[in-house]
């Protein structure tokens, strides 16, 4: 039984790009929560994904927007990007409403 | 704005010995969960406390959620090498799923 994988696990991009991260959650999840954690502190909610729609935001600018499949794997999307948006990306996931989660290994975005 | 504090930022300790680690909030949470994570990877989770004073053991390891649900606490006993990593609490509010982190304390288990 997989995990939740992320894909890529490394990315370098320059400011100004726009870039696309994938997430598919854990068998039988249908919740995608992402989560962008920089380096030396906790991971920071950016939004929740289920039933193809975003439930939940946290405090991050519309650059950042996502997406939720039929299967529900799902896609972050950062655009115009800044060097403050390197970080670790997580993708976490989830069943319904509860509130135990599965993170993947991550995606590492580097923005020169 | 939620927030979960955590203490200490940074532990070196020797291998036997014990710790304890705590995370403070002035809100209170539904339930509160630890994770560890090694670098280059995502959290794991260790344990999930839902009821006020509850007290959960994993092995080692030691969890309580304070009466109020605002706080907790992660003991570790006899400290082993393998125990090395970023340790992090996160609190759910009552009605949501998404997870807020404290700051992580990173421990350090040398021989």
């Amino acid at each position: 039984d997989a995990g939740v994988t992320q894909s890529p696990t490394h990315l370098i991009k320059t400011r100004g790009q726009q870039v696309t991260l994938r997430c598919s959650p854990k068998s039988g999840h249908d919740t995608v929560s992402w989560y962008q954690q920089a380096l030396g502190q906790g991971p920071q909610f950016i939004f929740q994904y289920y039933e193809e729609e975003e439930r939940q935001r946290g405090n991050f600018p519309d650059r950042f927007s996502g997406h939720q499949f039929p299967n529900y794997s799902s896609e972050l999307n950062v655009n115009a990007l800044l060097l403050g948006d390197s970080a670790l990306y997580l993708c976490a996931s989830s069943l319904g409403r509860m509130v135990v989660a599965f993170f993947g290994q991550g995606t590492r975005l580097t923005v020169v | 704005t939620q927030l979960l504090e955590q203490s200490p930022q940074f532990l070196s300790i020797q291998e036997g010995e014990n710790l304890t680690v705590y995370c403070n909030s002035s809100s209170v949470f539904s339930s509160l969960q630890w994770y560890r994570q090694e670098p280059g990877e995502g959290p794991v989770l260790l344990v999930t406390v839902v009821t006020g004073g509850e007290v959960k053991k994993l092995k080692r390891l030691t969890f309580q959620f304070g009466d109020a649900r605002k706080d907790s606490s992660l003991h570790i006993t006899a400290a082993q090498p393998g125990d090395t990593g970023l340790y992090l609490c996160a609190g759910a509010p009552g009605t949501a799923s998404k997870l807020t982190f404290g700051t992580g304390t990173r421990l350090q288990v040398t021989l």
